[in-house]
């Protein structure tokens, strides 16, 4: 069974440019997670899917972040314009049912962004 | 303030030694804990999950334990090997969260 895709594995941008992230979740999870982590730290959610639906966008910088689930599978995540500060690893991460106590995300590789 | 907390934040261990990792965290109502593995410049890899109504998991070497009163979980690795080397990251599922909260990881070596 494939696991999470995600591509591109690394990006190297200029600031203010745009950039996009692609994930294909593990199929037939209902649940995905898009995950930012900094060096030294462990992940934080930026975004969750349950299908199509963004349930919880709260950690978001909306005004430069965005995300869209299209057919509840693949996601893809843009930043727009980029800042120094954005450079880390992103993780997306797929469930099959996300909020059992069984549940186990699985995570793909990741993006390693440089912003210069 | 919901928070995952792991010391050390590094470890060296000589190959053979059983290795002790902790992770402790604020709010005993959780759904879940999960002990994940992280190579350098990889993702991560799901280890073992512990629902909140278990007190501890086992898969080959590793054991993970729980005690939800004091917040805090054990990933016990037997035997060390070099292969073992990662960081070792911990995360739990809050009640009412539905995300993973992580600790910063414990970065472990198993020498030669």
């Amino acid at each position: 069974e494939a696991g999470v895709v995600q591509s591109p594995r690394y990006k190297i941008i200029e600031k203010k440019q745009p950039v996009a992230f692609w994930c294909n979740p593990i199929s037939g999870h209902n649940t995905l997670y898009w995950y930012r982590q900094n060096l030294g730290q462990g992940p934080e959610l930026l975004i969750r899917y349950e299908n199509e639906e963004a349930v919880d966008d709260s950690q978001l910088p909306k005004d430069r972040f965005s995300a869209e689930r299209l057919k509840g599978v693949d996601s893809t995540l843009k930043i727009q314009p980029a800042e120094l500060g954005d450079s880390a690893v992103y993780l997306c991460a797929s469930s099959l049912d996300g909020g059992t106590s069984t549940d186990t995300q699985y995570f793909g590789p990741g993006t390693r962004l440089t912003v210069l | 303030k919901q928070e995952v907390t792991q010391i050390p934040a590094a470890l060296s261990v000589p190959e053979g030694e059983n290795l002790v990792l902790n992770c402790s965290f604020t709010d005993s109502a959780i759904y879940n804990l999960q002990w994940f593995r992280q190579d350098p410049g990889k993702g991560l890899t799901s280890l073992l999950l512990i629902q909140s109504s278990q007190r501890e998991q086992t898969s080959g070497r590793l054991n993970a334990s729980l005690d939800k009163s004091s917040g805090r979980s054990t990933l016990y690795i037997a035997a060390s090997q070099p292969g073992d080397s990662a960081t070792y990251l911990c995360a739990v599922n809050f009640l009412g969260d539905y995300k993973l909260s992580f600790g910063a990881g414990t970065t472990v070596t198993v020498r030669a």
